[in-house]
């Protein structure tokens, strides 16, 4: 494997239940990000992590929880979503302490029901 | 005022074209311009990474960037049918890495 690959590609799930998102990064990089892209929206930063400690959480609601196990790994897990949550969800990793040069996997598409 | 503005398109352009992308931005914190290309069902890309005022070649890609104006561009010269994307220009800055929303591009034969 090489790059950033992230599971499940496809995701749908009903609103009471409970999943997570991986995502694994063979860059050798420090920093973890996760991103929400919605139709014709920016992307959207949710969360930082360098060197496993949790750097920034942009506001995002409680029913995301981020999991970083160690650099090269980062898990979302989801619970009582929202329509409005479907969305496809990016992973990216960077080297350095402020990282611009990211490099994305290719998302995981979720719909709610 | 939105931190960064792109046009969001769709272009559509025959192939051989020169086509141009643009961002304008509000914030001269603004230090990092990136391109990021990305196909239909995919992750974005980094196509082009600029630090300073000027150009940047690569190839049929020139990456523009014009701080005084707040303005950045990417050109894309004999455009092709794989070219068809969506195209994120990204600023970076203290501590931050902020995208536009994406121009999306289709080069038909």
């Amino acid at each position: 494997e090489t790059g950033v690959t992230q599971t499940p590609r496809h995701l749908v799930m009903g609103m009471t239940n409970k999943k997570s998102l991986k995502c694994e990064q063979h860059l050798g990089h420090n920093a973890m990000y996760w991103y929400k892209q919605s139709a014709k929206k920016p992307l959207e930063l949710m969360f930082v992590y360098n060197f496993k400690e949790q750097t920034e959480n942009n506001s995002v609601p409680s029913r995301f929880s981020p999991e970083c196990p160690n650099s090269s790994h980062l898990f979302l897990h989801l619970h009582t979503l929202q329509p409005e949550d479907s969305a496809l969800y990016l992973c990216a990793s960077s080297q350095g302490d402020v990282g611009y040069e990211q490099f994305f996997g290719p998302g995981t598409r979720l719909t709610v029901l | 005022q939105k931190e960064v503005e792109q046009d969001p398109g769709p272009l559509s352009v025959p192939e051989g074209a020169i086509v141009s992308l643009n961002c304008t931005y509000s914030n001269s914190a603004f230090q990092y311009f990136m391109w990021y290309r990305q196909y239909s069902r995919k992750g974005p890309e980094l196509l082009m990474y600029t630090y300073s005022s000027g150009n940047k070649e690569d190839g049929r890609f020139t990456a523009q960037v014009d701080k005084s104006s707040k303005y950045i561009s990417l050109f894309i010269r004999d455009s092709q049918p794989s070219d068809s994307a969506t195209y994120l220009c990204a600023l970076g800055g203290y501590n931050k890495l902020i995208f536009g929303a994406g121009t999306r591009l289709a080069v038909h034969p």
